[in-house]
């Protein structure tokens, strides 16, 4: 059964770092996987879709790898700024199925 | 990719009574999905709302409780009947966009409080 992890629950950096959130899988199985950002009680924006055959996707000041053999993806931030502030939430599409299957996220707040 | 309009964003809504969340897409789309996030978790999949047949609702959820109609490959609703406390959340619906390469966007949500 496929779980998705993601760490650290939450991170709290001065603006102007550059910074990594961490998601690994369990099951190497998978047709991609896709970064979310959440804004508190909003939907949900996509960031960055990989699909299983990339190593990686780039849109701004974002870049997303991924590495099926270890299980993992990694969103790096650069140069971050308060605006970025919120939830990163990364999900996996396993196999042929249309479901997502869910990490819980990692709360980013972005000090001025 | 698929622009998705949902609407109500928020509302605050008496237990036992019911309140019917609509999303409108700018373009066909063959899957729409409904989900939940409660207060502090991750999202959990409703159903999935397909075009012309009823809704597959996965575990825990049933048709009673949260009725889905899909009349057309643009619109969907879901309607949260006999509310109580517990069935506050934000509530999301997505569709599947096969033209960008089958990633999944997501409509603004709705914020829903029951008192």
């Amino acid at each position: 059964k496929q779980e998705v992890t993601q760490i650290p629950a939450a991170l709290s950096v001065p603006e102007g770092e550059n910074l990594v959130l961490n998601c690994s899988f369990t099951d190497s199985a998978i047709y991609n996987l896709q970064w979310f950002r959440q804004d508190p009680g909003k939907g949900l924006t996509s960031l960055l879709l990989i699909q299983s055959s990339q190593r990686e996707q780039t849109s701004g000041r974002l870049n997303a790898s991924l590495d099926k053999s270890s299980g993992r993806s990694t969103l790096y931030i650069a140069a971050s700024q308060p605006g970025d502030s919120a939830t990163y939430l990364c999900a996996v599409r396993p196999g042929s199925n249309y479901q997502l299957i869910w990490g819980a996220g990692t709360k980013l707040i972005i000090k001025p | 990719s698929a622009v998705i309009s949902q609407k109500p964003s928020r509302d605050i809504c008496q237990r036992g009574t019911s309140l019917t969340i609509q999303c409108q897409v700018d373009s066909q789309v063959t899957m729409m999905f409904w989900y939940r996030q409660q207060p502090g978790q991750s999202l959990t999949l409703i159903a999935t709302a397909n075009q012309g047949s009823e809704a597959t609702y996965e575990s825990g959820f049933v048709i009673d409780k949260f009725p889905i109609s899909r009349p057309n490959l643009t619109f969907s609703t879901l309607t949260v009947s006999n509310m109580s406390p517990e069935d506050s959340s934000i509530y999301l619906c997505s569709v599947f966009n096969p033209s960008t390469g089958y990633g999944y966007t997501f409509g603004s949500g709705t914020r829903l409080t029951v008192v």
